[in-house]
């Protein structure tokens, strides 16, 4: 069974600092990897995905997420965090195994401070 | 441009009573899902549809049920509503499963006492 693990439940950085949000995921084959991020009371919105060809992939907002096939790993990142970026964040991905109906990991809380 | 539209926003129930979710796009999808979020859990797949007419149990169906008479509309029922229902409800839907993203409707809170 497709698995997703997002070991991180709560993060905390400060305003301006770097950001690294882990996701993990268990296939035999490559599958279609998503991170969504939701803020209070609100849907989840996509910030990016992934599918082949270039391992680091842009999004919204001004994140960046890094496929890394020999660890399992889709990781995002932000080079700067903003005091509006404080959200839950959802890793989410889709295999054949799983009919390519996503699952997602439990979700990390990213708190900011001034 | 409405996207994925979800009622109501909040609902307290009693244990016992029934309700439906109504989720409805406006985006011509053909997959249409159902998912419970509890605190720390991540999104659990309750039913998903690919169809007018062909619906499918996900990770947690026991409790509900739903029905997929249009592309557009996916209804979720609640027949008797228990404390362990007690979750907020989120509808999504995608044109094609994998490769293309989830649109996600705001959300139902639902309190069952």
């Amino acid at each position: 069974a497709q698995s997703v693990t997002q070991p991180d439940i709560h993060i905390t950085v400060s305003e301006g600092a770097s950001l690294e949000l882990r996701c993990n995921y268990s296939y035999g084959a490559t599958p279609y990897l998503f991170w969504y991020v939701q803020s209070p009371g609100q849907g989840l919105q996509l910030l990016l995905k992934y599918f082949s060809g270039d391992t680091l992939v842009q999004g919204i907002k001004g994140f960046e997420a890094e496929f890394k096939r020999s660890q399992s790993s889709f990781n995002l990142r932000k080079p700067s965090v903003h005091w509006s970026d404080a959200a839950e964040y959802f890793c989410a991905v889709a295999a054949s195994g799983g009919s390519y109906i996503p699952t997602f990991g439990r979700g990390t809380s990213l708190i900011v401070h001034p | 441009n409405a996207g994925v539209t979800q009622t109501p926003k909040f609902r307290i129930l009693k244990i016992g009573q029934s309700m439906t979710l109504q989720c409805t796009q406006d985006m011509n999808h053909n997959y249409m899902y159902w998912y419970r979020q509890d605190p720390g859990m991540g999104l659990k797949l309750i039913y998903y549809s690919v169809g007018a007419g062909i619906t499918d149990k996900g990770e947690v169906p026991n409790g509900y049920n739903v029905s997929r008479s249009t592309t557009e509309d996916f209804p979720l029922r609640l027949e008797l509503a228990a404390p362990s229902q007690t979750s907020v409800y989120f509808c999504a839907s995608s044109s094609f499963p994998g490769r293309e993203p989830q649109h996600f409707g705001d959300g139902t809170r639902l309190s069952i006492l």
